[in-house]
Formats: structure tokens, C-alpha cells, sequence
């Protein structure tokens, strides 16, 4: 099992408000940063640090952390961002780094 | 901008030693991490390991036997070897270069992140005899 935990999958009605989360011992020292991840194509990188976004990814996108949870929230999804979410941070039991084991995004 | 290449044997056999090359052009090999990435067919994302242009490497704790990574950097070039593969290591192999970042908040406390922000098109490997 990853030590960073996220849910295996979850929907959104189209223009609606989703969060995926990751938890995980080590999120409470280190932040998380979030993937993006279509079929046949390699990740994208969409959200890292406290809530930063790289250049091009749309605002809908956001970040956030509480206690042992991190989450990307996307605010009014659209029929694009269905696709695979992955966030990545420290591992707890060591140096070394994880990622947790993916959410599938479906927008309906 | 930045760009990443892997290259390799698409097959290797059981036991054999796969080793795949990344070619880094658009940014500076020197002062900093590259990583590889691992995804079996139909799975997750699995970090093999970064490597810094000083040769510093972080390995994956369950790889780490079979893994060695180096740098070259007269060729902007980073390399991945892994040995004795299985039909287990049979998957897409990416590269991507790696950053490691704190930040204090008001009260004090440092806080770190990592994050990959260019990736290769990754590469396909099988393992079959």
C-alpha cells in the first residue's frame, strides 16, 4: 500500500466543484504537489508548493493542506480535466519520496 | 523550453540489466535533480530515484539494490541502469527534472515541497525472455 493515500476514484457533474485529496503522515511537514495524467500521455504538472500553479494551468485549479491531507480542488470542472490525479510528497518512513496510488477523475 | 528525451531498448530479458538514457536540451544539466519514473501497465506512478549534476542520488528504498543512476554532463545527458529486471520492471520509464523547495510560514515553521515540472514522453519497456 502507498503511504500517501488518495481515493481511487471520483465524479463530477460538468461546471461543479471537486476535491481530491491525499492523505499521509509525512503531508503534515511537507506539501504535496498534484499531477494530471491522460491516458497515452505522459503527467503534467498542476499544482506544487502551498498553491502554486505552473504557467498555462487553468485557475480552476487550487491547493491546500490540513493537518495530514492535502487536496486539489477543481472549482467548475470542465469536460477536459477528467483524467488521472496523482500527488506526490515525501514518504513517511524515510528520505525517500512516493506517490500516492491515483484518482480517477470522471466528469459526467 | 525545456525538453526531455528517453532512450533505450524497448526488450530486455529476465535478469538482464536495462539502462535507459534521458537527454536533457533547453536548460542546463549542471545545479540540478533529474528524476525517473516508473509506470506498469495499467498502474501508478512509482519513483525510481533523483540524481543531482554533483552525483547525489536518492533512491526508491524498494529499488535501490538494482538501481544506479549518473549524470554526463558533456552530453546533457542523465542515465538510469536497473539489473537483474523481471517481467515486474515491465513498464513506461519517464525522466523529468526534479525540484526541491521550503518556505517558513508566519509562525516559523519550515515547510518542504518536491515537484517535477518538465517530464519525457516516456518509454516503453518489456521484460520477456
Amino acid at each position: 500500500s502507498s503511504e500517501l493515500t488518495q481515493d481511487p476514484a471520483v465524479s463530477v457533474a460538468l461546471g461543479q466543484t471537486v476535491r481530491i485529496t491525499c492523505q499521509g503522515d509525512s503531508l503534515r511537514n511537507y506539501y504535496a504537489s498534484w499531477y494530471q495524467q491522460k491516458p497515452r500521455q505522459a503527467p503534467i504538472l498542476v499544482m506544487y508548493s502551498k498553491n502554486s500553479r505552473p504557467s498555462g494551468v487553468p485557475d480552476r485549479f487550487s491547493g491546500s493542506r490540513s493537518g495530514n491531507t492535502a487536496s486539489l480542488t477543481i472549482t467548475g470542472a470542465q469536460a477536459e480535466d477528467e483524467a488521472d490525479y496523482f500527488c506526490y510528497s515525501r514518504g513517511s518512513s524515510g528520505h525517500h519520496l512516493v506517490f500516492g496510488g491515483g484518482t480517477k477523475l470522471t466528469v459526467l | 523550453q525545456v525538453q526531455l528525451h528517453e532512450s533505450g531498448p524497448g526488450l530486455a530479458k529476465p535478469s538482464e540489466t536495462l539502462s535507459l538514457t534521458c537527454s536533457v536540451s533547453g536548460d542546463s544539466i549542471r545545479n540540478n535533480y533529474w528524476s525517473w519514473i516508473r509506470q506498469p501497465p495499467g498502474k501508478g506512478l512509482e519513483w525510481i530515484g533523483h540524481i543531482h549534476d554533483s552525483g547525489s542520488a536518492n533512491y526508491n528504498p524498494s529499488l535501490k539494490s538494482r538501481v544506479t543512476m549518473s549524470v554526463d554532463t558533456s552530453k546533457s545527458q542523465f542515465s538510469l541502469k536497473l539489473t537483474s529486471v523481471t517481467a515486474t520492471d515491465t513498464a513506461v520509464y519517464y525522466c523529468a527534472r526534479h525540484f526541491n523547495g521550503r518556505f517558513r510560514e508566519n509562525r516559523g515553521v519550515i515547510y518542504y515541497y518536491y515537484y517535477m515540472d518538465v517530464w519525457g514522453e516516456g518509454t516503453t519497456v518489456t521484460v520477456s525472455s
